[in-house]
C-alpha cells in the first residue's frame, strides 16, 4: 500500500509567478484535501476534491485553484504569488464511503516566495 | 463559527510526569474530534479519534460536550512523546473539512 506523495518537496518562486504542486493519493483513497500551514500555525483548509470536483473550500482567494484526475491524484495551482503564500502545503487523501474516513497526509511541499 | 483552540504553544514536562494537552472547540452541533501528532522530520499522522475510544501510545482523550473540550492525557510521559500535537474537529457532516488548532509543542525533559 503506497502512501501520499507530494512533489516537489521544496520550491522557490518570485512574487507574481504561478506555481503547481502535485499530490498522489494513497491507494484506495478517492478524496484529496489541501492545506496550507504557515510557520507556527496549524494546517488551514484550502479545498477538497472528490470525483474530480471541488467539494468544499476554505477562506482562500480564487487564485488558489485545483484539479483532481481520474486516478484521484491532484494538483494545487496558485496564481499571482504573494509573499504571504510562503508556507508548507499539505495534501491529505481519504476514502469517502463506508468505513473509516481518516486522513493520510503527505510530507508536504515547502513553498518560498521571494 | 467552527474553531479549535489549543491554549498552550509549548508544554514542557519531565519524563515520568503526567501530560495533559488542552483542546477546546467551538461548534454548534456534534463534531468528530481528533488528535494528530507530528514527530520531528515526520509527516502529520492521526493519533486518536474520540469515536474509537481507544488508547494509542498510552494517550487517551475524552470528549466533554458540556465543556466543549477534548484534552489529551497520558499518565507517564516518555521522551519519545516529544512532538507537535494538533487537535482537530470535523463537523457532523462527514464530508466536510477537518479544522485544526494551532498546535502544542510537547517537550519531554529528561
Amino acid at each position: 500500500e503506497t502512501g501520499v506523495t507530494q512533489s516537489p518537496t521544496h520550491l522557490i518562486k518570485t512574487r507574481g509567478q504561478q506555481v503547481t504542486l502535485r499530490c498522489s493519493s494513497q491507494s484506495g483513497h478517492n478524496t484529496v484535501s489541501w492545506y496550507q500551514q504557515a510557520l507556527g500555525q496549524g494546517p488551514q483548509f484550502i479545498f477538497q476534491y472528490y470525483r474530480e470536483e471541488e467539494n468544499g473550500r476554505g477562506n482562500f482567494p480564487p487564485r488558489f485553484s485545483g484539479l483532481q484526475f481520474p486516478n484521484y491524484s491532484s494538483e494545487l495551482n496558485v496564481n499571482a504569488l504573494e509573499l504571504d503564500d510562503s508556507a508548507l502545503y499539505l495534501c491529505a487523501s481519504s476514502y469517502r464511503g463506508q468505513g473509516d474516513y481518516g486522513y493520510t497526509f503527505g510530507s508536504g511541499t515547502r513553498l518560498t516566495v521571494v | 463559527a467552527q474553531r479549535v483552540t489549543q491554549p498552550e504553544k509549548l508544554l514542557s514536562v519531565f519524563k515520568g510526569a503526567p501530560v495533559e494537552l488542552k483542546c477546546n472547540y467551538s461548534y454548534s452541533g456534534s463534531p468528530e474530534l481528533f488528535w494528530y501528532v507530528q514527530y520531528s522530520r515526520q509527516r502529520l499522522q492521526l493519533l486518536l479519534r474520540h469515536i474509537s475510544r481507544e488508547s494509542i501510545k498510552g494517550f487517551t482523550a475524552d470528549l466533554n460536550k458540556g465543556e466543549t473540550s477534548f484534552h489529551l492525557k497520558k499518565p507517564f510521559a516518555q521522551e519519545e512523546d516529544s512532538a507537535m500535537y494538533y487537535c482537530a474537529l470535523r463537523p457532523v457532516n462527514r464530508d466536510d473539512k477537518i479544522i485544526f488548532g494551532k498546535g502544542t509543542r510537547l517537550h519531554i525533559l529528561p
